[in-house]
């Protein structure tokens, strides 16, 4: 079964409207979780590494104010579109990893995704 | 770039045998990752490789080679089931996953 899930995994906002995307680490702590963009027929984009109670670790070219990310608990990271454009529609998947994870750290598992689509 | 190739398509004929390959280049290495990934979905698991040599499951197998900087995934068998993209990954040392941009497979009947 699915070890890391990911919600909502559809969504549509309006333009200039926020939108918060959870990411649940289950059964395993996740001390680190990755947040990617995704285009269709292109690659995985990582955009932020989060360490739980640090600040994320943004990649160049990303927008920390726009793209806000928390990862307050173990189990727990969110994604936060603020000022969301027509251009920030894309696919958004986050991963996890921990030492009590299945694999034991050395893996890390994937959420289902989310769609979003700003309209 | 992120210094991680990989063929952007192929095709094989479904029972046939098809091997991807990827290639990369860092300066320090944690593990290299297959990952399959269907249109619309996230990525799912395949294999994780430290130590050169063959790793196999099932009718997917996984090979790397550290000193030439090298991997391939070869699935045995093919199935339509099998057509989807086929994603490598490196990680050095933090766990940041460097990802190619994907090989995408289609199983013809």
């Amino acid at each position: 079964g699915a070890v890391v899930s990911q919600h909502p995994s559809r969504v549509i906002c309006k333009s200039g409207t926020s939108v918060k995307i959870e990411c649940r680490s289950l059964d395993f702590q996740a001390t680190t979780m990755f947040w990617y963009r995704q285009f269709p027929k292109q690659s995985l984009m990582l955009m932020a590494t989060s360490n739980e109670g640090s600040k994320a670790t943004y990649e160049q070219g990303v927008e920390k104010d726009k793209f806000l990310i928390n990862h307050a608990s173990l189990t727990l990271s969110t994604l936060t579109v603020t000022s969301a454009h027509p251009e920030d529609s894309s696919f958004y998947i986050c991963s996890a990893r921990g030492a009590s994870s299945p694999s034991g750290g050395n893996t890390i598992y994937f959420g289902e995704g989310s769609w979003l689509t700003v309209v | 770039g992120q210094n991680i190739d990989q063929p952007t398509e192929m095709t094989a004929t479904e029972g046939a045998i098809v091997q991807i390959n990827c290639t990369y280049q860092t300066s320090g290495f944690n593990g290299l990752f297959w990952y399959q990934q269907h249109a619309g979905e996230a990525p799912t698991f395949l294999s994780y490789n430290v130590l050169d040599g063959l790793e196999e499951k099932g009718r997917f197998s996984s090979f790397l080679s550290r000193s030439k900087g090298y991997s391939y995934l070869l699935l045995k068998e093919l199935q339509m089931k099998d057509s989807a993209s086929y994603l490598c990954a490196y990680t050095s040392g933090t766990y940041k996953y460097i990802f190619g941009t994907g090989t995408r497979l289609k199983v013809l009947a």
